[in-house]
């Protein structure tokens, strides 16, 4: 079965860092960029980074350029994203996905930036 | 970044009905436009990619049209299951970026 799952969310302070993992299976994950997508509570899709195949290329919402990474590592065909500098704003539902074509989606974990 | 504005942000309409709900990109995204529905609760499912294209599984009464800054989601013969909201995305730059979406609810 093809599918992602998502883990490492959790209750951070604000200045806090986590890091979420996204295991995927059912398909060869190093022939697709992967994207991190959130959702905050009660809004809208907002896409956060994507990293293309080898890792080579990174991409990122400004919103979180230099306090967020997204890596990923083909031989464990997992994809992560280290969140450092946690912010209120940040608080959201995270989601992996199959890129471009955004077919396959996580479940998400939810993050929450809170004192 | 390319802006990406929907209308309606919601709209009420009868089972059997069909609906449109529209996406205008802030600039030339040629056919870089996906769709997507989400159900309260649940993750993001794609019914469209390349503004026209159906995703493998999505029922034929979603179809999707439209180029360059002007874009339309269709949906024809609405039932209980297709009530959700629904996004549209452009990835023809970085960011990626959605639109506010739209809410369809039953009247």
């Amino acid at each position: 079965e093809v599918q992602l799952v998502e883990s490492g969310g959790g209750l951070v302070q604000p200045g806090g860092s986590l890091r979420l993992s996204c295991a995927a299976s059912g398909f060869t994950f190093s022939s697709y960029w992967m994207s991190w997508v959130r959702q905050a509570p009660g809004k809208g899709l907002e896409w956060v980074a994507n990293i293309k195949q080898d890792g080579s290329v990174k991409n990122y919402v400004d919103s979180v350029k230099g306090r967020f990474t997204i890596s990923r590592d083909n031989s464990e065909k997992s994809l992560y994203l280290q969140m450092n500098s946690l912010r209120a704003e940040d608080t959201a539902l995270y989601y992996c996905a199959r890129s471009n074509a955004f077919d396959i989606w996580g479940q998400g974990t939810m993050v929450t930036v809170s004192s | 970044d390319i802006q990406m504005t929907q209308s309606p942000s919601s709209l009420s309409a009868s089972l059997g009905d069909r609906v449109t709900i529209t996406c205008r990109a802030s600039q030339g995204i040629s056919n870089y436009l996906a769709w997507f529905q989400q159900k309260p609760g649940k993750a993001p499912k794609s019914l469209i990619y390349a503004a026209s294209s159906l995703q493998n599984g999505v029922p034929s009464k979603f179809s999707g049209s439209g180029s360059g800054t002007d874009f339309t989601l269709t949906i024809t013969s609405l039932q209980p299951e297709d009530f959700a909201t629904y996004y549209c995305q452009q990835y023809y730059g970085s960011p990626l970026t959605f639109g506010g979406g739209t809410r369809v609810e039953i009247k």
